[in-house]
C-alpha cells in the first residue's frame, strides 16, 4: 500500500493567520491526491480532489498544490470554521489510503 | 438534495455478522461508484471497500478481505456491506461515501459522506 504521511500533526493557529498542512507519499502518485476536513462528530468534507482542484461550494482561502510525492493544503486566512481536523488522501492505486490527520487548533 | 443515510450498526460478538446499508437519494445512484469507510474511535479515517457503477468491479483493504463483502442494489439506490468473522479492530463508525466520478472503474476521491453507523465489537 502507498503510505501518505502528513505533518504536522497538530497545529496551533489564530484567525487571519495562514497555515499550511504537508502531504508526502510513499511513492509518487502523479496529481491524485484530495484533501478532506472532519469536525468532531462528523463525517469528512471533500475540499480539494486531483491535487489542486477545488470542490464547488468550498470558499477560495482553501488551495491545494503539488505533484509527484509532495502535496500541501493551504489556508489562506483562518476562519472560526476551519478549526478542524485535516486529512489527505490518496487514489492512484485500487486501495486508497489517508494520512494520519492535522488537527488544526485555535492558538 | 443529495444524501447517504447509513444503518445496520450495533453491538456484535467477536465472530459475528451484521449488514450495513447506505441509502442514496437526489444522484443517480448508479451512475456512480461507492465506498465504505471507517473510523475507530479517536483515530484517522481507513477506506475498507469500493464497488462500481454497475456493481461489476469491488476492491478492498487488506483488513477486511475475506470477510467483508460490499454489494449494491441499483433498483433500491442502495449500497450494503456484509460483515463477518468481526473482530475487536472492526470497532468503528462506518461511512458510505460516492465516488466523485462518474462511471469511473476505480476508487478515485470520495464526494459525498454519510453520517455514519457505529458498530462495537464486544464479548
Amino acid at each position: 500500500d502507498i503510505q501518505m504521511t502528513q505533518s504536522p500533526p497538530t497545529l496551533s493557529a489564530s484567525v487571519g493567520d495562514r497555515v499550511t498542512i504537508t502531504c508526502r507519499a510513499s511513492q509518487s502518485i502523479s496529481s491524485w491526491l484530495a484533501w478532506y476536513q472532519q469536525k468532531p462528530g462528523k463525517a469528512p468534507k471533500l475540499l480539494i480532489y486531483k491535487a489542486s482542484s477545488l470542490k464547488s461550494g468550498v470558499p477560495s482561502r482553501f488551495s491545494g498544490s503539488g505533484s509527484g510525492t509532495e502535496f500541501t493544503l493551504t489556508i489562506s486566512s483562518l476562519q472560526p470554521d476551519d478549526f478542524a481536523t485535516y486529512y489527505c488522501q490518496q487514489y492512484d492505486s485500487y486501495s486508497p489510503t489517508f494520512g494520519q490527520g492535522t488537527k488544526v487548533e485555535i492558538k | 438534495q443529495v444524501q447517504l443515510v447509513e444503518s445496520g450498526g450495533g453491538v456484535v460478538q467477536p465472530g459475528g455478522s451484521l449488514r450495513l446499508s447506505c441509502a442514496a437519494s437526489g444522484f443517480t445512484f448508479s451512475s456512480y461508484g461507492m465506498h465504505w469507510v471507517r473510523q475507530a474511535p479517536g483515530k484517522g479515517l481507513e477506506w475498507v471497500a469500493f464497488i462500481r457503477y454497475d456493481g461489476t468491479n469491488k476492491y478492498y483493504a487488506d483488513s477486511v478481505k475475506g470477510r467483508f463483502t460490499i454489494s449494491r442494489d441499483n433498483s433500491q439506490n442502495t449500497l450494503y456491506l456484509q460483515v463477518n468473522s468481526l473482530r475487536p479492530e472492526d470497532t468503528a463508525v462506518y461511512y458510505c461515501a460516492k465516488d466523485n466520478i462518474l462511471r469511473g472503474n476505480y476508487p478515485n476521491a470520495f464526494d459525498i459522506w454519510g453520517q455514519g453507523t457505529m458498530v462495537t465489537v464486544s464479548s
